[in-house]
């Protein structure tokens, strides 16, 4: 099994619906992720998490929000689903302890708002 | 602003050397990291360098020049399996993976 599992893998919506796609870990690290990446833009920091009482906006927070129900679990949601919010969103974890700061990223989650 | 430049593709042949540069213009610049994507899958770690200076895993070495805000990704003895997506990308601050991402240099590998 994975150890970042995001869920759904896959999803179309339309626009003006609510969206939430979901990641867990069992890495056992306090720090999780949301990143988003769109065609020759790279990936692109949406919000983080560095335990279960934090939350922080990276570069592009407008238009979502998150939950951080455990330290296995981080979700981001997305109120109102607007067309520009079609790409492929991806979780990742990382520990405290690696000096790298080395992500581990699970396998994606590819929105696509019509 | 912070932004990362990187060629957008780069094509070898197999058992070649390739180079990937990378420029930075960062704030808080803490060290620059490598991570590869294979067609849109999950990116995985390569490398990091928080000095100048090479550092080597294999058949990868990555540098850092802190002073020319630029640094590459070296890829010896190339094979097929290495044609990916590489991307670099800046640490703002020191052991999180709290980053900024260059758009990425496709490589394509030919026999």
């Amino acid at each position: 099994d994975a150890d970042v599992t995001q869920t759904p893998r896959n999803r179309i919506t339309k626009t003006g619906k609510r969206i939430m796609l979901e990641c867990s870990q069992t890495k056992g690290h306090d720090r999780m992720y949301w990143y988003r990446q769109d065609p020759g833009l790279g990936l692109r920091l949406i919000y983080y998490s560095f335990d279960v009482k934090d939350i922080n906006k990276g570069e592009i927070s407008d238009g979502y929000s998150v939950s951080r129900q455990a330290q296995a679990k981080f979700s981001l949601s997305l109120e109102s689903a607007i067309p520009n919010q079609t790409a492929l969103y991806f979780c990742a974890t990382s520990d405290p302890q690696n000096r790298a700061g080395e992500l581990f990223f699970g396998e994606g989650s590819r929105l696509t708002v019509l | 602003g912070q932004s990362l430049e990187q060629p957008s593709e780069v094509t070898a042949v197999e058992g070649a050397i390739v180079q990937i540069n990378c420029t930075y213009q960062t704030s808080g610049f803490y060290g620059l990291s490598w991570y590869q994507q294979h067609d849109g899958g999950a990116p995985t770690f390569l490398s990091y360098n928080a000095l100048d200076g090479l550092e080597e895993t294999g058949r990868f070495s990555s540098f850092l020049s802190r002073s020319d805000s630029y640094g590459y990704l070296l890829l010896q003895e190339l094979q097929m399996k290495d044609s990916a997506s590489y991307f670099c990308a800046a640490h703002g601050s020191s052991n999180t993976g709290k980053l900024i991402f260059g758009q990425g240099t496709t490589l394509q590998v030919k026999p």
